[in-house]
């Protein structure tokens, strides 16, 4: 079984406030690490497909960086608002096309 | 809206019971995937269809059954689970089998008791 650690579990933050979370997986036969956004009784969406070392990627007030060398990357969200409350799934795709998904990290933005 | 659609969205059933999740995409897509999350657990891949034909089962018990009669629709047919099979199922779907964004329904809530 291979690891995907998402870090913290849970979050809360106050409007207006920035943040930042972390997911960990394996340097070893990296293919692609995705960004999802779930809603409590929606779908997850996709944010971000992330493929090549040092890539940063922007969508609004959330950017993305990806460390495959080490194995991390950042989800940074700037003047989080009540609309950003939700989980955030990483999913670490290897080169056999398999996912992995973590746990998600819980963000609460308090109004 | 994702273009996937999920039916039920919740479903209680006995033990004995044999019941039937529908999985419905819009997009033309041709892979879909069935995926199990668990309380505080990761969601879990359990099927996987290319253009109808099963590629991955991540030795998911007989007890559950996929169907995929052509790709726009999956099922996942059950029969006789347990209480420990309580869980969220999500249906997602991609373009090809690749490192594609995964698009995923809204997932059935299933309690059995």
């Amino acid at each position: 079984i291979l690891n995907v650690e998402q870090s913290p579990q849970s979050l809360h933050v106050q409007e207006g406030d920035s943040t930042n979370f972390t997911c960990s997986f394996p340097s070893s036969n990296f293919y692609a690490l995705h960004w999802y956004r779930w809603e409590t009784a929606k779908s997850p969406e996709a944010l971000f497909v992330m493929t090549l070392n040092g890539d940063e990627k922007k969508k609004g007030r959330i950017s993305a960086t990806l460390n495959t060398k080490e194995g991390y990357s950042y989800l940074y969200i700037k003047g989080s608002q009540p609309e950003d409350s939700a989980t955030y799934l990483c999913a670490f795709l290897n080169t056999g096309n398999q996912f992995y998904f973590g746990t998600g990290t819980s963000l609460t933005v308090i109004p | 809206e994702t273009g996937v659609t999920q039916t039920p969205r919740h479903l209680v059933m006995g033990m004995t019971n044999k019941k039937s999740l529908k999985c419905e995409q819009h997009l033309g897509h041709n892979a879909m995937y069935w995926y199990k999350q668990s309380a505080k657990k990761p969601l879990e891949l359990m099927f996987v269809y290319n253009f109808k034909e099963q590629t991955e089962n991540n030795s998911v018990p007989s007890r559950f059954s996929p169907e995929c009669p052509n790709s726009s629709h999956l099922f996942l047919h059950l029969h006789t689970l347990q209480p420990e099979d309580s869980a969220l199922y999500l249906c997602a779907s991609t373009p090809t089998i690749s490192a594609d964004t995964q698009y995923f329904g809204p997932g059935t809530r299933l309690t059995v008791l």
